[in-house]
């Protein structure tokens, strides 16, 4: 079975402050994810990385940066918490092969930006 | 980029009734169709897919149907059981094998 797990189920930060969530996962898998879900806007695509050092900016990067410094890890920074970056935060990864395959999540950050 | 759209936002069904979900894509190089369904409080999970050069696949209780040349796909759940209650998420393939997800649909199926 694949798994991923994330550092923390549930996470309160002050405005302002640095923030790191982490995804670990034990499958050996290239491709790695960050999405944040919320209410009315299912899950958007916030960073995505298909190599070790290797990333890619989904359709919401703005006030987040990532690092994949090792294969199996795949962290998300926020700079400078704010607000309105109060939500579900949710890893996934898949394998790489010639066609897309399943992406499997792990159980999620929700954070709180105070 | 990629865009999604997802409809119904709700549903509710009677039990033993059926539920059809539909999606429209935009990226006509799209080649893959995964329908995900997130029970309240836990992560999301694959129910079916579907890749472009199929038109339909069944599995049990569910079904999946694509029409490329529309750019739409519909997820179809038959004699419906509170269990199906939940969120599902459609989606669509874009590079790096990244996906966009549609917004969501609340099932709830009244027993």
């Amino acid at each position: 079975d694949v798994k991923v797990t994330q550092s923390s189920r549930y996470l309160v930060k002050r405005t302002g402050e640095k923030v790191f969530l982490e995804c670990v996962q034990d499958m050996d898998h290239e491709n790695m994810f960050w999405y944040r879900q919320d209410p009315g806007l299912g899950l958007r695509l916030i960073y995505f990385s298909y190599d070790v050092k290797m990333k890619e900016k989904g359709d919401i990067p703005e006030g987040y940066s990532v690092s994949r410094e090792k294969k199996e890890r795949f962290s998300l920074i926020l700079e400078s918490a704010s607000t309105n970056q109060t939500s579900m935060y949710l890893c996934a990864s898949t394998q790489s092969s010639t066609s897309v395959n399943e992406q499997f999540f792990g159980p999620g950050t929700r954070l709180t930006v105070l | 980029g990629e865009n999604v759209e997802q409809h119904p936002s709700t549903l509710s069904v009677q039990e033993g009734d059926s539920a059809v979900i539909k999606c429209t894509y935009s990226d006509s190089a799209s080649n893959y169709f995964p329908w995900y369904k997130q029970e309240l409080g836990k992560r999301p999970q694959l129910i079916i897919d579907i890749r472009s050069n199929v038109g339909e696949k069944k599995d049990q209780r569910i079904a999946v149907t694509l029409n490329k040349t529309a750019k739409h796909f519909s997820l179809h759940i038959t004699e419906t059981q509170p269990e199906d209650s939940a969120v599902y998420f459609c989606a669509a393939s874009r590079r790096r094998r990244a996906l966009t997800f549609g917004s969501g649909t609340r099932l709830q199926v009244q027993p």
